[in-house]
């Protein structure tokens, strides 16, 4: 089936640092959505994000995050500073449209350490 | 806020029986999917419906929008069918999806 790539697989840094997460897209998909998983626990939605905008975000898309897909290259999640909270799994996704009515796909996940 | 009940939060089985997973919504949804987390933490697509049911091999998907609610009925269950189990669902008039508690489900032989 389609596939969603995310780059590193496994991202280790002090509290404080910037971070970039990396996210390829199924290719002629047009909205893409960052999740974060704590071990274990819920998928939590964070950002869904179309034509070069964020369409809807949750209260746990901090103002340290941002999101862009510069020029259709990867889509990424930069966090500025981070915080040991930030610690988690994130996992992008992308789907044809949108409105909660096309089927997403995931990628494999980026685990994020802050320490 | 829009919220995903699913139940049970954890299922032991043994293999060859069976079981439904169920997600109740609290506001109407326009589709659910549903997948399965396994012991390296990926996502597998096991269903996508906007209406109706679905089957694929020992499992089954029902969706019913009206009464706001889907289920996964598995059956003759595997070793390899262990894993979390979540549902998904994206609300009518946002782009938002809003993914259930997930069900830890153990196989057993």
């Amino acid at each position: 089936g389609p596939k969603v790539l995310q780059i590193p697989s496994h991202q280790i840094i002090d509290m404080g640092q910037m971070v970039t997460l990396n996210c390829d897209p199924v290719s002629n998909h047009l909205y893409f959505y960052w999740y974060k998983q704590i071990l274990g626990q819920q998928m939590e939605f964070l950002v869904n994000f179309y034509n070069g905008k964020v369409m809807e975000k949750s209260k746990l898309f901090k103002d340290q995050f941002s999101v862009e897909r510069p020029d259709g290259s990867y889509f990424t999640l930069k966090i500025q500073p981070t915080a040991l909270e930030d610690s988690a799994v994130y996992f992008c996704a992308s789907s044809l449209a949108g409105q909660g009515a096309y089927e997403q796909y995931f990628g494999p996940g980026t685990r994020l350490t802050v320490l | 806020g829009d919220q995903v009940e699913q139940s049970p939060s954890a299922l032991s089985l043994h293999e060859g029986t069976g079981s439904a997973l169920r997600c109740n919504f609290t506001t109407t949804m326009r589709a659910v999917q549903w997948f399965q987390q396994n012991s390296r933490g990926s996502l597998i697509n096991l269903f996508y419906l906007a209406s109706g049911t679905k089957e694929n091999g020992r499992l089954k998907s029902t969706f019913n929008s009206k009464e706001s609610y889907s289920t996964l009925h598995i059956r003759d269950a595997q070793l390899e069918d262990s894993g979390t189990y979540f549902c998904a669902a994206g609300t009518s008039n946002t782009n938002k999806v809003v993914f259930g508690t997930g069900t830890r489900l153990q196989v057993l032989p």
